[in-house]
């Protein structure tokens, strides 16, 4: 069963520090991988895309790097601000057309 | 706002009503998808349109749900006498391939 894994199911760290949270899936066989952040209550923000021949993306604060092999995929956020606080989410897409989510990992930056 | 767009944003029902939801995707997107999202759960697939046809649906669309999209465009979601369990954020999301780009959601509330 493809699967999507995503520890841990929180973290609370101060500000300023950098952070990395983790995704882990069942079949490195994946066409790409998608990290996205929400804020309660509200829908998703797609933060960044990686296609399976790709090592990483960079957006700002934001590195996601991804090893098909070890069915692994790290988000990087690097000088952390209060307003990063949200729920990360990351989603696999394994050839059909649908995402497969982990549960995400809520994250909060306290001032 | 030229992102995508759900309405309503909250439906509270009473248990065995009928309910309906509307997504906007963006534009020129031609692939529209459905996702449900539980409590502290990352969201999970329902059925995926590519312009007006349906082509993947799955086993948690029970006969009770229905979607369509009749002209390419909009879509809409229909839950057919609904339950306590059907209480959940129903996101859409739209894409001209990746990424998939997510409207705000409805929350559904039945009571």
């Amino acid at each position: 069963k493809q699967e999507v894994t995503q520890i841990p199911a929180a973290l609370s760290v101060p500000e300023g520090e950098n952070l990395v949270l983790n995704c882990s899936f069942t079949d490195s066989a994946i066409y790409n991988l998608q990290w996205f952040r929400q804020d309660p209550g509200k829908g998703l923000t797609s933060l960044l895309l990686i296609q399976s021949s790709q090592r990483e993306q960079t957006s700002g604060r934001l590195n996601a790097s991804l090893d098909k092999s070890s069915g692994r995929s790290t988000l990087y956020i690097a000088a952390s601000q209060p307003g990063d606080s949200a729920t990360y989410l990351c989603a696999v897409i394994w050839g059909a057309q649908k995402l497969v989510f982990g549960q995400g990992t809520r994250l909060t930056i306290n001032p | 706002d030229t992102g995508v767009s759900q309405n309503p944003r909250h439906k509270i029902t009473k248990r065995g009503q009928n309910v309906t939801f509307r997504c906007d995707p963006i534009s020129e997107h031609n692939r529209l998808y459905w996702y449900r999202q539980t409590l502290g759960q990352g969201p999970e697939f329902l059925t995926y349109f590519q312009n007006e046809a349906q082509l993947e649906k799955s086993r948690l669309l029970s006969d009770r749900f229905s979607a369509e999209r009749p002209k390419g465009s909009f879509s809409t979601l229909e839950i057919q006498r609904t339950e306590q369990g059907d209480s959940a954020m129903y996101l859409c999301a739209s894409s001209l391939g990746d990424p998939q780009y997510f409207g705000p959601g409805t929350r559904l509330t039945v009571l």
